[in-house]
């Protein structure tokens, strides 16, 4: 793989389910990031990884969790799904220049 | 925390030039970044400034006055491919990317 790979591609959920959407890069970043995107909202930064070991809430963390055990993973879970939360969910990554984040091809979630 | 704004649309014909405006009130700076999003893809990076002035890239270039909170993306010889979303971003003190809502741009024949 190059680059950041996302998986699923989509998905529909029930309410109530819990989903984990799984990101992962082969640049050796240190940061990773995950984001939701919503029309007429742009990119919502949810959770952020500076190295690995450690992350941090973003604008819109609640509902969510993740954790980082190494450089390459970066595991976003929901664990009792909602509506509101059916988006499109971006992972991200950028090097200790933090001069470019580099996107993952995204993730189409749907809560019913 | 921070605010971004940039248009919600804007038109413009083959061969054209389009400017895209951005504003932001910030608590902390530490670059400004533009990005690219065609429909249904991820974004992907186009500039980044990081001190005041004009950097050019080919067709595109991108401008940034620190003390006015104001970035400019110019987008130069427009073709039908550049019919996209632009994102504007802010990059914070400790290193979180803000986004603005993005900028529509269509281009016309």
């Amino acid at each position: 793989i190059a680059g950041i790979t996302q998986a699923p591609t989509s998905q529909i959920l029930a309410a109530g389910r819990r989903m984990t959407l799984r990101c992962t890069q082969d640049m050796r970043h240190n940061a990773m990031y995950w984001y939701r995107q919503d029309l007429g909202l742009g990119l919502r930064l949810i959770h952020y990884s500076n190295t690995a070991g450690t992350t941090g809430k973003g604008e819109v963390p609640d509902g969510y969790s993740v954790s980082r055990a190494n450089t390459d993973d970066f595991p976003l879970t929901l664990a009792s799904a909602v509506p509101s939360q059916t988006s499109v969910y971006f992972c991200a990554s950028s090097d200790a220049s933090h001069n470019e984040q580099f996107f993952g091809p995204g993730t189409r979630l749907t809560v019913l | 925390g921070q605010n971004i704004d940039q248009p919600t649309e804007m038109t413009a014909t083959e061969g054209a030039i389009v400017q895209i405006n951005c504003t932001y009130q910030t608590s902390g700076f530490n670059g400004l970044f533009w990005y690219q999003q065609h429909a249904g893809e991820a974004p992907t990076f186009l500039s980044y400034n990081v001190l005041d002035g004009l950097e050019e890239k080919g067709r595109f270039s991108s401008f940034l006055s620190r003390s006015k909170g104001y970035s400019y993306l110019l987008l130069k010889e427009l073709q039908m491919k550049d019919s996209a979303s632009y994102l504007c971003a802010v990059l914070s003190n400790d290193y979180k990317l803000s986004f603005g809502a993005g900028t529509t741009v269509t281009v016309r024949a």
